[in-house]
């Protein structure tokens, strides 16, 4: 079973500055690799799908990087509603997909 | 629209069975995966299993192949998870969600229902 691992754990940013969230897979994924946003009390919501495609209603501050074992979450420019937890997931070997532990984005 | 709607909370003691239920609607239900997803309080997602509800072909992960099981009746649109015999250990909220594709190609998860929180306590 193939492991995901992301750091930080935690990122503390100030709004208005740049997130940038790690996701590192034990071997090659290739680039099916996705992440999830996922606020207090809520489901998790699609970001990116194939490492750097957004998902439908996704603003462009969103970006996603990474092919093989190493992976990118950028946030550009972070607004309020931004700070959250992010989850990796690879879909290259599966079922079962894995997910990583998450990062909690959260103000500075 | 497509909806995924689960059922509400659960109370319940160890040993007790359960059996949770997540309905599609706003798209053709036999023709897409859904899978369950736990979330253990204050942890991470754990991929369960998924289902195709039009042949009922269902994969397992390993790490809950014979814990629970999966099914699904396409009458009602209706995908299920069910515990024959829970433990204080299945406290958790669990997700149905979709695949965005109707085969197996891309396994990453597009649409969510709201969750079920489980609880179990003696």
């Amino acid at each position: 079973e193939i492991v995901m691992t992301q750091s930080p754990a935690t990122l503390s940013v100030s709004p208005g500055e740049r997130a940038t969230l790690s996701c590192r897979a034990s071997q090659s994924v290739s680039s099916n690799l996705a992440w999830y946003q996922q606020k207090p009390g809520q489901a998790p919501r699609l970001l990116i799908y194939g490492a750097s495609t957004r998902a439908t209603g996704i603003p462009a501050r969103f970006s996603g990087s990474g092919s093989g074992t190493e992976f990118t979450l950028t946030i550009s420019s972070l607004q309020s509603e931004d700070f959250a937890v992010y989850y990796c997931q690879q879909y290259n070997n599966w079922p079962p997909d894995t997910f990583g532990q998450g990062t909690k984005l959260e103000i500075k | 629209e497509v909806q995924l709607v689960q059922s509400g909370a659960e109370v319940k003691k160890p040993g007790e069975s359960l059996k949770i239920s997540c309905k599609g609607s706003g798209y053709s239900f036999t023709s897409y995966w859904i899978g369950w997803v736990r979330q253990m309080p204050g942890k991470g997602l754990e991929w369960m299993g998924i289902i195709y509800p039009g042949d009922s072909d269902t994969r397992y992960s390993p790490s809950f192949q014979g814990q629970v099981t999966i099914s699904a009746d396409k009458s009602i649109s209706t995908a299920y998870l069910q515990w024959s015999s829970l433990k204080a250990s299945d406290t958790a909220m669990y997700y149905c969600a979709r695949l965005p594709l109707t085969g197996l190609t891309d396994g990453y998860f597009q649409h969510w229902g709201q969750g079920t929180l489980v609880t179990v306590s003696s």
